[in-house]
Formats: structure tokens, sequence, C-alpha cells
């Protein structure tokens, strides 16, 4: 079975600062992992993605997440938080074989002024 | 412009109604899901198809059906809506790609309210 823990339902960081969102997963097979971000009264669009390679991966708007399978861990970071990105932030896993994707629970971000 | 969409955007429906959310993707994906949304919560899986007269129940036991007769529309359809059916709803799509897992592109969803 594959899961997805995300450490922190609500992040707030003020403009500027470093973005750190915590994700987990437990898998008992090679992940795909994909964070998603959601802004208010819209559906889910992908950040990035990781499936095989490189463990460190750049996505859109400037964020990037590292893979590190010895902690089973796939955080989120941004260097710079800006105000746009205020949203909810969900990590998923999957695996070649499964018919879907998991969620993790979100991580609402607040980024104060 | 290939996308994914969902009718209606909201809907506020009486106890005992019967209700079909739609979505239509046009990216010719054969893979396609319907998600459950509540504020705090995980995205629960309620139905996934991997192509054309293909459907399988998610993890979340669910009062509702879905039907894929043609690969660009994957309706969820509650027989009997009861307020504890009041949620987001998120249809999805992704390709089926042999060995490889990719993203899974989403619509705007559907905010159903049952009084």
């Amino acid at each position: 079975a594959q899961s997805v823990t995300q450490l922190g339902s609500h992040v707030s960081v003020s403009e500027g600062a470093l973005v750190l969102l915590r994700c987990n997963y437990s898998s008992s097979v090679p992940p795909y992992l994909f964070w998603y971000v959601q802004y208010p009264n819209q559906g889910l669009q992908l950040l990035l993605k990781y499936t095989t390679g490189a463990t460190l991966v750049k996505g859109i708007n400037g964020f990037e997440a590292e893979f590190k399978k010895s902690e089973t861990s796939f955080h989120l970071t941004k260097p710079s938080a800006h105000m746009s990105d205020a949203a909810e932030y969900f990590c998923a896993v999957s695996h070649f074989g499964y018919g879907d994707m998991r969620f993790g629970a979100g991580t609402r971000l607040t980024v104060k002024p | 412009e290939a996308d994914i969409y969902q009718t209606p955007r909201y809907l506020v429906i009486g106890t005992g109604k019967k209700i079909t959310l739609e979505c239509s993707q046009t990216m010719g994906h054969d893979k396609m899901y319907w998600y459950q949304q509540d504020p705090g919560m995980e995205l629960h899986l309620i139905h996934y198809s991997y192509g054309v007269n293909s459907t399988e129940k998610g993890d979340l036991s669910s009062e509702s059906t879905v039907s894929r007769i043609r690969t660009e529309h994957f309706p969820l359809t509650l027989e009997s809506a009861r307020p504890s059916h009041t949620s987001q709803y998120l249809c999805a799509s992704s390709e089926n790609r042999i060995r490889v897992v990719t993203e899974a592109f989403f619509g705007q969803g559907t905010r159903l309210t049952v009084v």
C-alpha cells in the first residue's frame, strides 16, 4: 500500500522568506512523486514531479523538491516566498501498476507581507 | 486548447434528488478519475477508469456510479443525494503509458451542496 503524510496543515511565512513544505511517503516499490498547487475555487495544478533519475526536481514558479529515498521524503522548497504563492499544496504518490494516485491532506501556505 | 471541463461548477440540490456531475476532457487521455475533496482532508478517490467500458471503485465508500462510454466523457451520478454528499468533487485525467506513470490533469471542480 502507498500513502502520503504532509506535516503541518498550515504554514505561514513572510514574503521573501524560505518556503518549506514537508511530505513523507510510504511505498513498497519505487515511487513516482508529485506536488500540486490549488488556488481558491480551482482544480489542482502540477508544480513538479519525480519519476526516475535526478533526485532534485525543479518545477514552475521557482519551486523545487528533493527525493530522499533514505528518508522517504519529498519536501517542497522555494528560496523566496511571494504573495502569489499563497495556496493549498498537495503531495501525491503513485507507482507503475497502480490505477490511481494517493494524495496527502494538503498544506495551506499563507504569505505575510 | 486541450483541457478538462467540469459542469456545473456549483450545485445546490434537495435531498433525494438524482444528480449527474459532468466531466469531459479533450486531451485523449485513457485514464480518468473522480476525487472527493473536503477541507483539511486528503483527496479521496471515488472512481477511476482505464478507458472506454472500464470503471473501478476507489477506496472511498460511495453511493455514486460512473460510466465511460466515450473516451472524453466520465460522468458521475448520485441516484439519491443526501446531505452527507455535500463536498467538492474533482475530475482528473492522465495518459496511460506503458511502464510510465504520468501526472493527472484536474478540472476546476464541482462544489455540491445537498440541503
